[in-house]
């Protein structure tokens, strides 16, 4: 499977704080979800995406698809202690396994 | 609710000894399941993929013959992992795939497993 890149690998942010994390490829993504893993837990889904440039809200999460459908971010407004874990981005295809990369480790200090 | 289970959720066993995890769909039917297995603080890894009726496909570097895998059912894969050593102590976990709806792989709630 084809595997995108994803930045920081670790962010320490103080509680209301924003949180962003990236994830890049260096080709045409068809798709893109997200997934959240809070420790000691499985992935979650949260969402996929799917169009150029689409824009999606889940509450204080944002979810954006760049427009040449390459890269993808997770924006968190006014982090809270129950945003920490971690977050993986990975494309979807159909029935083949998804291929995570190292995710962002998102910890949150009260 | 949950769409995969898996039992047990923890194990500990002895070195030497083998133990049987369980994936199952619990309200579709899958004839494709994976197997990932997750070290701390590491990625899941993709181990292989169990189909249904026949062999598995494993990833380059996971022995077969140490984690049996056996798809029996179009709702329950099992992995199980032969002669346990320390070094396989991990995070295992099942996904299914599903079609309908954009949340197309299901995860279970893994299995911890402790070798001592």
């Amino acid at each position: 499977g084809q595997q995108v890149m994803q930045i920081p690998q670790y962010q320490h942010v103080q509680e209301g704080e924003d949180f962003t994390t990236y994830c890049n490829s260096s080709t045409t993504l068809s798709n893109i979800q997200w997934y959240k893993q809070r420790p000691g837990g499985h992935p979650v889904f949260l969402i996929q995406l799917v169009k150029s440039g689409e824009v999606k809200k889940q509450k204080r999460l944002t979810f954006q698809f760049g427009e040449a459908k390459k890269n993808s971010s997770l924006h968190i407004t006014a982090t809270q202690t129950t945003d920490v874990g971690t977050y993986f981005c990975t494309r979807n295809s159909g029935n083949t396994p998804l291929v995570f990369g190292k995710g962002t480790r998102l910890s949150v200090i009260a | 609710g949950a769409v995969v289970s898996q039992h047990p959720s923890r194990v500990i066993c002895k070195s030497g000894t083998s133990v049987k995890i369980e994936c199952r769909s619990l309200d579709f039917q899958a004839t494709t399941m994976f197997w990932y297995r997750q070290f701390p603080k590491q990625s899941l890894m993709l181990m292989a993929t169990s189909n249904e009726g026949s062999k598995a496909t494993y990833e380059q570097g996971v022995e077969k013959d140490k984690f049996l895998i056996n798809h029996a059912s179009l709702t329950l894969s099992t992995l199980t992992v032969t002669s346990a050593h320390p070094e396989d102590s991990s995070f295992y976990i099942c996904s299914a795939p599903r079609s309908g709806g954009p949340e197309t792989q299901y995860f279970g709630p893994g299995t911890r497993l402790l070798v001592l």
